[in-house]
Protein backbone atom coordinates (compact mmCIF):
# COMPACT_ATOMS: atom_id res chain seq x y z
CA UNK A 1 0.00 0.00 0.00
CA UNK A 2 1.53 3.09 -0.67
CA UNK A 3 1.90 5.77 1.63
CA UNK A 4 1.28 10.12 1.14
CA UNK A 5 3.04 11.36 -1.36
CA UNK A 6 4.44 14.78 -1.75
CA UNK A 7 5.69 17.06 -4.86
CA UNK A 8 7.67 18.39 -5.41
CA UNK A 9 10.28 16.97 -2.57
CA UNK A 10 12.73 20.40 -3.37
CA UNK A 11 11.73 23.63 -4.87
CA UNK A 12 13.32 27.41 -4.92
CA UNK A 13 11.40 30.34 -5.06
CA UNK A 14 12.26 34.05 -4.72
CA UNK A 15 10.33 36.96 -2.63
CA UNK A 16 6.17 37.27 -3.87
CA UNK A 17 5.95 34.57 -6.29
CA UNK A 18 3.32 31.47 -5.44
CA UNK A 19 4.14 28.12 -5.59
CA UNK A 20 1.92 25.11 -5.15
CA UNK A 21 2.50 21.79 -3.36
CA UNK A 22 0.82 18.08 -4.29
CA UNK A 23 0.04 15.65 -1.77
CA UNK A 24 -2.05 12.63 -2.86
CA UNK A 25 -3.18 10.82 0.25
CA UNK A 26 -2.97 6.70 0.91
CA UNK A 27 -5.69 5.10 -0.74
CA UNK A 28 -9.12 4.69 1.22
CA UNK A 29 -8.15 7.76 3.03
CA UNK A 30 -10.51 11.04 2.57
CA UNK A 31 -8.90 13.41 5.14
CA UNK A 32 -5.70 15.43 4.19
CA UNK A 33 -3.94 17.80 6.71
CA UNK A 34 -1.13 20.22 5.90
CA UNK A 35 1.59 21.20 8.60
CA UNK A 36 4.65 24.11 8.26
CA UNK A 37 8.14 23.09 10.23
CA UNK A 38 10.09 26.21 10.81
CA UNK A 39 13.24 25.77 13.83
CA UNK A 40 11.61 28.79 15.02
CA UNK A 41 8.01 27.72 15.44
CA UNK A 42 8.15 23.56 15.12
CA UNK A 43 5.52 21.96 13.69
CA UNK A 44 2.02 23.88 13.02
CA UNK A 45 -1.28 22.62 11.42
CA UNK A 46 -1.97 24.84 8.68
CA UNK A 47 -5.75 23.08 7.65
CA UNK A 48 -7.47 19.80 7.30
CA UNK A 49 -9.40 18.82 4.04
CA UNK A 50 -11.91 16.25 4.33
CA UNK A 51 -14.36 15.24 0.98
CA UNK A 52 -13.53 18.48 -0.91
CA UNK A 53 -14.40 21.00 2.46
CA UNK A 54 -12.26 22.66 4.60
CA UNK A 55 -12.87 21.33 8.22
CA UNK A 56 -10.05 22.98 10.54
CA UNK A 57 -7.75 25.66 9.86
CA UNK A 58 -4.66 26.59 11.82
CA UNK A 59 -3.46 30.32 12.70
CA UNK A 60 -2.15 31.55 9.20
CA UNK A 61 -2.24 34.55 7.02
CA UNK A 62 -4.81 34.03 3.61
CA UNK A 63 -1.80 34.00 1.74
CA UNK A 64 -1.68 29.74 2.43
CA UNK A 65 -4.67 28.18 1.00
CA UNK A 66 -5.55 25.07 -0.44
CA UNK A 67 -8.38 22.73 -1.99
CA UNK A 68 -9.49 19.23 -2.22
CA UNK A 69 -10.64 17.31 -5.33
CA UNK A 70 -12.82 14.62 -5.74
CA UNK A 71 -10.09 11.87 -5.53
CA UNK A 72 -9.01 13.45 -2.38
CA UNK A 73 -5.59 15.01 -3.27
CA UNK A 74 -4.86 18.27 -1.79
CA UNK A 75 -2.59 20.81 -3.48
CA UNK A 76 -2.10 23.87 -1.09
CA UNK A 77 -1.10 27.41 -2.43
CA UNK A 78 1.60 30.17 -1.16
CA UNK A 79 0.54 33.10 -2.61
CA UNK A 80 3.58 36.33 -2.52
CA UNK A 81 5.93 34.55 -0.47
CA UNK A 82 8.00 35.80 2.18
CA UNK A 83 11.39 34.73 3.27
CA UNK A 84 9.38 33.30 6.39
CA UNK A 85 7.75 31.06 4.41
CA UNK A 86 11.05 28.62 4.26
CA UNK A 87 9.96 25.84 5.76
CA UNK A 88 9.22 21.77 5.41
CA UNK A 89 5.35 21.38 4.38
CA UNK A 90 3.94 17.97 5.50
CA UNK A 91 1.09 16.52 4.27
CA UNK A 92 -0.95 13.55 6.31
CA UNK A 93 -3.85 11.79 5.63
CA UNK A 94 -6.17 9.92 7.81
CA UNK A 95 -9.10 7.73 7.32
CA UNK A 96 -11.57 10.64 8.37
CA UNK A 97 -9.27 13.32 10.00
CA UNK A 98 -9.61 11.91 13.59
CA UNK A 99 -7.51 8.95 15.08
CA UNK A 100 -3.71 8.11 13.62
CA UNK A 101 -2.20 10.73 10.94
CA UNK A 102 0.45 9.33 8.06
CA UNK A 103 2.84 12.01 7.03
CA UNK A 104 4.50 11.91 3.37
CA UNK A 105 8.28 12.99 3.12
CA UNK A 106 7.36 16.83 3.08
CA UNK A 107 8.23 19.50 0.43
CA UNK A 108 11.04 21.87 1.25
CA UNK A 109 10.39 24.99 0.55
CA UNK A 110 13.34 27.96 0.07
CA UNK A 111 12.21 31.05 -0.38
CA UNK A 112 15.38 33.75 -1.78
CA UNK B 1 -4.95 25.85 23.39
CA UNK B 2 -3.68 22.45 24.21
CA UNK B 3 0.11 22.60 25.68
CA UNK B 4 3.16 19.56 25.01
CA UNK B 5 6.17 19.57 26.70
CA UNK B 6 8.58 17.02 25.54
CA UNK B 7 11.46 16.20 28.04
CA UNK B 8 14.30 16.49 27.79
CA UNK B 9 15.16 18.66 24.75
CA UNK B 10 18.13 16.44 23.99
CA UNK B 11 19.85 13.15 24.97
CA UNK B 12 22.85 11.15 24.07
CA UNK B 13 23.46 7.55 24.71
CA UNK B 14 26.08 4.82 23.70
CA UNK B 15 24.88 2.24 22.08
CA UNK B 16 22.88 -0.03 24.12
CA UNK B 17 21.71 1.91 26.51
CA UNK B 18 18.42 2.31 27.38
CA UNK B 19 16.35 5.75 28.00
CA UNK B 20 12.95 6.78 28.33
CA UNK B 21 11.22 10.14 26.59
CA UNK B 22 8.05 11.92 28.70
CA UNK B 23 5.65 13.94 26.76
CA UNK B 24 3.14 15.58 29.00
CA UNK B 25 -0.44 17.69 27.73
CA UNK B 26 -2.52 20.34 29.30
CA UNK B 27 -5.65 18.66 28.51
CA UNK B 28 -7.55 15.57 27.93
CA UNK B 29 -7.21 14.20 24.17
CA UNK B 30 -8.70 12.01 21.61
CA UNK B 31 -5.61 10.84 19.79
CA UNK B 32 -2.17 10.58 20.87
CA UNK B 33 0.69 9.31 18.87
CA UNK B 34 4.77 9.42 18.44
CA UNK B 35 6.80 10.15 15.91
CA UNK B 36 10.11 9.96 14.62
CA UNK B 37 11.44 12.27 12.54
CA UNK B 38 14.04 10.84 9.87
CA UNK B 39 17.01 12.79 8.48
CA UNK B 40 15.03 13.69 5.50
CA UNK B 41 12.52 15.08 7.72
CA UNK B 42 9.62 12.30 7.16
CA UNK B 43 7.44 11.73 10.19
CA UNK B 44 7.67 8.03 10.61
CA UNK B 45 4.69 6.65 12.81
CA UNK B 46 5.62 5.12 16.03
CA UNK B 47 2.66 4.80 17.99
CA UNK B 48 -0.62 5.82 18.03
CA UNK B 49 -1.40 5.54 22.11
CA UNK B 50 -4.59 7.38 23.82
CA UNK B 51 -4.25 5.56 25.94
CA UNK B 52 -3.06 2.40 27.63
CA UNK B 53 0.37 0.72 26.82
CA UNK B 54 1.95 -1.29 23.20
CA UNK B 55 5.01 -2.72 22.30
CA UNK B 56 6.88 -3.11 19.38
CA UNK B 57 9.94 -4.20 18.99
CA UNK B 58 12.78 -2.33 21.07
CA UNK B 59 10.09 0.33 21.10
CA UNK B 60 6.94 0.91 23.82
CA UNK B 61 5.09 3.43 25.13
CA UNK B 62 2.82 4.12 27.90
CA UNK B 63 -0.17 7.03 28.19
CA UNK B 64 -1.45 7.71 30.93
CA UNK B 65 -4.71 9.58 30.23
CA UNK B 66 -6.16 10.62 33.60
CA UNK B 67 -2.76 12.47 34.33
CA UNK B 68 -1.76 13.68 31.20
CA UNK B 69 1.51 12.14 30.57
CA UNK B 70 3.17 9.61 28.11
CA UNK B 71 6.65 7.94 27.95
CA UNK B 72 8.42 6.06 24.91
CA UNK B 73 10.94 3.77 25.99
CA UNK B 74 14.07 3.22 23.70
CA UNK B 75 15.94 -0.23 24.70
CA UNK B 76 19.15 -1.57 23.61
CA UNK B 77 19.26 1.72 21.38
CA UNK B 78 21.37 2.10 17.95
CA UNK B 79 22.81 4.85 16.19
CA UNK B 80 19.75 4.23 13.48
CA UNK B 81 17.71 5.42 16.82
CA UNK B 82 19.03 8.62 16.04
CA UNK B 83 16.52 11.92 15.32
CA UNK B 84 14.11 13.73 16.73
CA UNK B 85 10.68 12.26 18.77
CA UNK B 86 7.78 14.04 18.88
CA UNK B 87 4.90 13.49 20.52
CA UNK B 88 1.73 15.13 18.79
CA UNK B 89 -1.94 14.93 20.48
CA UNK B 90 -5.21 15.76 18.82
CA UNK B 91 -8.27 17.35 21.32
CA UNK B 92 -11.13 15.81 19.82
CA UNK B 93 -14.33 17.46 19.17
CA UNK B 94 -13.69 19.61 15.74
CA UNK B 95 -9.97 19.46 16.00
CA UNK B 96 -10.31 17.17 12.62
CA UNK B 97 -6.35 16.36 11.68
CA UNK B 98 -5.55 19.21 14.12
CA UNK B 99 -2.39 17.51 16.30
CA UNK B 100 -0.39 19.61 18.27
CA UNK B 101 2.61 19.00 18.69
CA UNK B 102 6.00 18.97 21.17
CA UNK B 103 9.26 20.59 20.70
CA UNK B 104 10.76 17.35 20.25
CA UNK B 105 13.37 15.36 21.91
CA UNK B 106 16.59 15.20 19.58
CA UNK B 107 18.38 11.89 20.16
CA UNK B 108 21.99 10.93 19.31
CA UNK B 109 23.09 7.61 19.71
CA UNK B 110 26.87 7.15 19.97
CA UNK B 111 28.47 3.68 18.80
Amino acid sequence: KAGVTQTPRYLIKTRGQQVTLSCSPISGHRSVSWYQQTPGQGLQFLFEYFSETQRNKGNFPGRFSGRQFSNSRSEMNVSTLELGDSALYLCASSRDGTGELFFGEGSRLTVL
Amino acid sequence: GIQVEQSPPDLILQEGANSTLRCNFSDSVNNLQWFHQNPWGQLINLFYIPSGTKQNGRLSATTVATERYSLLYISSSQTTDSGVYFCAVERGGTSYGKLTFGQGTILTVHP
